[in-house]
């Protein structure tokens, strides 16, 4: 129930292409989805975020579509671009407890060819 | 930079030996929470302080031990290391476990345990 199950494990795009990364999760308690982008080397850098009473979240080529009732959601990144090259992790925070701890998916590596 | 700091940056040690990490939250956050990377286990919650107290534990081992301080910032400390310990482990901080509020992390640690 606390698991987040997060696909493709890796994805390829050309430039200019659409990136799209697809989690699930069961816990119907969770309350916040952040989606983190990691370079090699460094931490985990928030990208965007949603709550689940809002289906769709755009942030300039960063969008978050949301579906509440199939317990899904997924990262779509438009125009991709070389440096977007990353690995990409959904999370979501929240269940038993109110303690804020995020439980994250599997990460996706993307790479964007030039 | 997302201004939360941790040191050090690498750390290689033996094991059986006891090693401490050290995390600075950004400035007016007051929760804390430490999360371990591995190749096989992806990001994993460990521990979370909240103004001092611990407010939720994750996968941590009996080994493992943290505190934060009244200055708020925290020390994540790792005993009688094994090599199955060698991992990245991040901080991140955040203004309260709830609500609208991000987890921002660090730079992280690299732990080598040979």
């Amino acid at each position: 129930q606390q698991q987040v199950k997060q696909s493709p494990q890796s994805l390829i795009v050309q430039k200019g292409g659409i990136s799209i990364i697809n989690c699930a999760y069961e816990n119907t308690a969770f309350d916040y989805f952040p989606w983190y982008q990691q370079f090699p080397g460094k931490g985990p850098a928030l990208l965007i975020a949603i709550r689940p009473d809002v289906s769709e979240k755009k942030e300039g080529r960063f969008t978050i579509s949301f579906n509440k009732s199939a317990k899904q959601f997924s990262l779509h990144i438009m125009d991709s671009q070389p440096g977007d090259s990353a690995t990409y992790f959904c999370a979501a925070r929240g269940g038993s407890g109110n303690t804020g701890k995020l439980i994250f998916g599997q990460g996706t590596t993307l790479q964007v060819k030039p | 930079d997302s201004g939360v700091t941790q040191t050090p940056k690498h750390l290689i040690t033996a094991t059986g030996q006891r090693v401490t990490l050290r995390c600075s939250p950004r400035s007016g956050d007051l929760s804390v929470y430490w999360y371990q990377q591995s190749l096989d286990q992806g990001l994993q919650f460990l521990i979370q302080y909240y103004n001092g107290e611990e407010r939720a534990k994750g996968n941590i081992l009996e080994r493992f031990s943290a505190q934060q301080f009244p200055d708020l910032h925290s020390e994540l400390n790792l005993s009688s290391l094994e090599l199955g310990d060698s991992a990245l482990y991040f901080c991140a901080s955040s203004v309260a476990p709830t609500g609208n509020y991000e987890q921002y992390f660090g730079p992280g640690t690299r732990l080598t345990v040979t």
